[in-house]
């Protein structure tokens, strides 16, 4: 099977930069996802890491280190729009995800 | 237009009812899924299919039933609805061996009194 674990909640202010960790658990690994979900949408792809690294994609990054299990999603610059939960998401192969239990993140002006 | 749609948006339905949520995607996809939210636990996933007339199960599929006879469809049936079933169930679709990459629907709010 697989867990994912990451922060219920974060806080932070306009134009800083914040990081939100998920570490994970699995007995086969492909890859980590990120999804942002605001308030009453629908979860939405920001990035993929197959590999170990930093994949920039613009104020969004993500991070993966396969030896210690754990990846992180940083997010600079930080607007108010950027205000809504994140979910980390491993694959075990070509099919399913399995999702975290997200980070709900709160930036105030 | 293009996307993925799912429908109702909202529903209310009794207990012991049999419910059917839809899903439609426009993209083609091979994949489909359905996943429920629920305040705690995320994103679970109850069932998936990689093409019309192939599903399985996911890590939620008890009292629910899915069917995909045609590639842009994939619905999902509550047999019959339990309180515990009330929650927010999101359709999503993605492109062969892109299963990292899913595209969600608007999401269909369940409640069952």
């Amino acid at each position: 099977g697989q867990s994912l674990e990451q922060p219920s909640e974060v806080t932070a202010v306009e134009g800083a930069i914040v990081q939100i960790n998920c570490t994970y658990q699995t007995s086969g690994f492909y890859g980590l996802s990120w999804y942002q979900q605001h308030d009453g949408g629908a979860p939405t792809f920001l990035s993929y890491n197959a590999l170990d690294g930093l994949e920039e994609t613009g104020r969004f990054s993500s991070f993966l280190s396969r030896s210690d299990s754990y990846g992180y999603l940083l997010l600079q610059e930080l607007q108010m729009k950027d205000s809504a939960s994140y979910f980390c998401a491993s694959n075990s192969g070509y099919s399913t995800l399995t999702f975290g239990k997200g980070t709900m993140l709160l930036v105030s002006p | 237009d293009a996307g993925i749609t799912q429908s109702p948006r909202y529903k209310i339905t009794e207990t012991g009812r049999q419910v059917t949520l839809m899903c439609h995607q426009t993209w083609s996809h091979s994949y489909m899924f359905w996943y429920r939210q629920d305040l705690g636990h995320g994103l679970r996933l109850i069932y998936y299919s990689a093409a019309a007339d192939i599903t399985d199960k996911g890590e939620v599929p008890d009292g629910y039933v899915v069917s995909r006879s045609k590639t842009e469809n994939f619905p999902l049936t509550l047999e019959s609805a339990t309180r515990s079933q009330t929650s927010v169930y999101f359709c999503a679709s993605s492109e062969d061996r892109r299963s990292y990459e899913q595209y969600f629907g608007p999401g269909t709010r369940l409640t069952v009194t």
